[in-house]
């Protein structure tokens, strides 16, 4: 089975652009959670969603933005990127019900802001 | 104060050794523990999880939680290189059954095995 791929691997941008990162969950799974990882603040929840709709936040400004379709792939976009955005963006897939507890994550995107 | 506190290391043991990674928190409304492995330059991979109080063991792992102390550890025995990564332990709130909510994670703790 597929695990979780995110695209695009490595992304670099400057500061006032906007950014759209993609996530392909695990077949079968319907709930799919962002979190971005930095070396001062390490791994920090965005958001959650299940069956396209938004079930959870985290403290994010509303710079920080996602969806997530009929078939369970998501995307999430940053706008006006400042250089504190740069950072391992990670996304996780998991099933519903009591398996949710099991997440699983995909490589990352790694973001540059310049 | 963070409501999770991990020491980031980095611990170095000999190969053969057993390691203690640990992990306190303050929200005592976390009913949920986990321990997840990250190598260089990939995502965390799940290693296991606890609900409440008591162990766990799945071959050389034991996860170990203390609610009373808001205290849960994650011992390795018979340490290999291969076991070299970042690992972080993770926790959340009750679960409401429909998806998975939002975990808060340990910043991470440096683990080398010297072979």
């Amino acid at each position: 089975k597929a695990g979780v791929t995110q695209t695009p691997r490595y992304l670099i941008k400057t500061r006032g652009q906007q950014v759209t990162l993609s996530c392909s969950p695990i077949s079968g799974h319907r709930s799919v959670s962002w979190y971005q990882q930095t070396p001062g603040q390490g791994l920090q929840f965005l958001f959650e969603y299940f069956s396209e709709t938004q079930r959870n936040k985290g403290n994010f400004p509303g710079r920080f933005s996602g969806r997530q379709f009929s078939n369970s792939r998501s995307e999430m976009n940053v706008s006006t990127l400042e250089l504190g955005d740069s950072a391992l963006y990670l996304c996780a897939s998991s099933l519903a019900g009591t398996s949710g507890l099991e997440q699983f994550f995909g490589p990352g995107t790694r973001l540059t802001v310049l | 104060q963070k409501e999770v506190e991990q020491d980031p290391g980095p611990l170095s043991v000999p190969e053969g050794a057993i390691v203690s990674l640990n992990c306190t928190y303050s929200n005592s409304a976390f009913q949920y523990f986990m321990w997840y492995r990250q190598y260089s330059r990939k995502g965390p991979e799940l290693l296991m999880y606890t609900y409440s109080s008591g162990n766990k063991e799945d071959g050389r792992f034991t996860a170990q939680v203390d609610k009373s102390s808001k205290y849960i550890s994650l011992f390795i025995r018979d340490s290999q290189p291969s076991d070299s990564a970042t690992y972080l332990c993770a926790m959340r709130q009750g679960y409401s059954g429909g998806g998975a909510d939002g975990l808060t994670f340990g910043k991470g703790t440096h683990l080398i095995i010297q072979p």
